[in-house]
């Protein structure tokens, strides 16, 4: 148990579909990640929130929405996906002035049919 | 272009001998380098971490050692486990926070 729960731990959504995955930490950490790994690929980075304002957002398509509602809570809220964004979506946590020692959940899985 | 590279997708090692996993970079602009460790099923565990401004960090049976002149970094584990069979990331880090990952090497620790 590293203390980052995400839900649901898998989701199959259609291309018109509108779902959020959640991500909740009980490490008292203030900044918080989503990666997303697609097969054969390495862990990407999406976005970053520090003290919940969003500091980063690595070139993420519109259609993934973050949502930041406190330190412990963080949401991607997914629209109009397409089969390509069928990955695993990992959620991350850290203290902000040590973000390089992040707590990973377990992720979501997602299949965009 | 790969920033962080993992030329080694699998190391085989015998229980009770030293694992050496390797990683190289191209940015010189990172500040921090990590060691992760995964089980299937599992998100990444946070390992070990080293400073830009340092050489060696030492956590009980994992080393990490880091050659700025060759953009390289590599993880020690001694002596190794059967447990300590996963995938293991190399990453590297911003003070922004921002990650970037290498594909992964699977080591097998034969019992």
């Amino acid at each position: 148990e590293t203390g980052v729960t995400q839900t649901p731990r898998h989701l199959v959504m259609g291309m018109t579909n509108k779902k959020s995955l959640k991500c909740e930490q009980h490490l008292g950490h203030n900044a918080m990640y989503w990666y997303k790994q697609s097969a054969k690929k390495p862990l990407e980075l999406m976005f970053v929130y520090s003290l919940e304002e969003r500091v980063e957002n690595n070139s993420v398509p519109s259609r993934f929405s973050p949502e930041c509602p406190n330190s412990s809570h963080l949401f991607l809220h997914l629209h109009t996906l397409q089969p390509e964004d069928s990955a695993l979506y990992l959620c991350a946590s850290s203290p902000v002035d040590r973000p390089y020692e992040q707590y990973f959940g377990p992720g979501t899985r997602l299949t965009v049919t | 272009d790969q920033q962080v590279k993992q030329n080694s997708p699998s190391l085989s090692v015998q229980e009770g001998r030293i694992s050496i996993l390797n990683c190289d970079y191209t940015n010189s602009m990172f500040d921090y380098f990590l060691w992760y460790k995964k089980y299937p099923a599992e998100g990444p565990t946070f390992l070990i971490s080293i400073s830009s401004i340092k050489d060696k960090n030492e956590d009980g049976r994992f080393t990490v050692f880091l050659n700025k002149s060759a953009k390289h970094l590599s993880l020690h584990i001694v002596p190794s486990q059967p447990g300590d069979s996963a995938v293991y990331f190399c990453a590297a880090c911003t003070n922004a926070g921002k990650s970037t990952f290498g594909d992964g090497t699977t080591l097998t620790v034969k019992p």
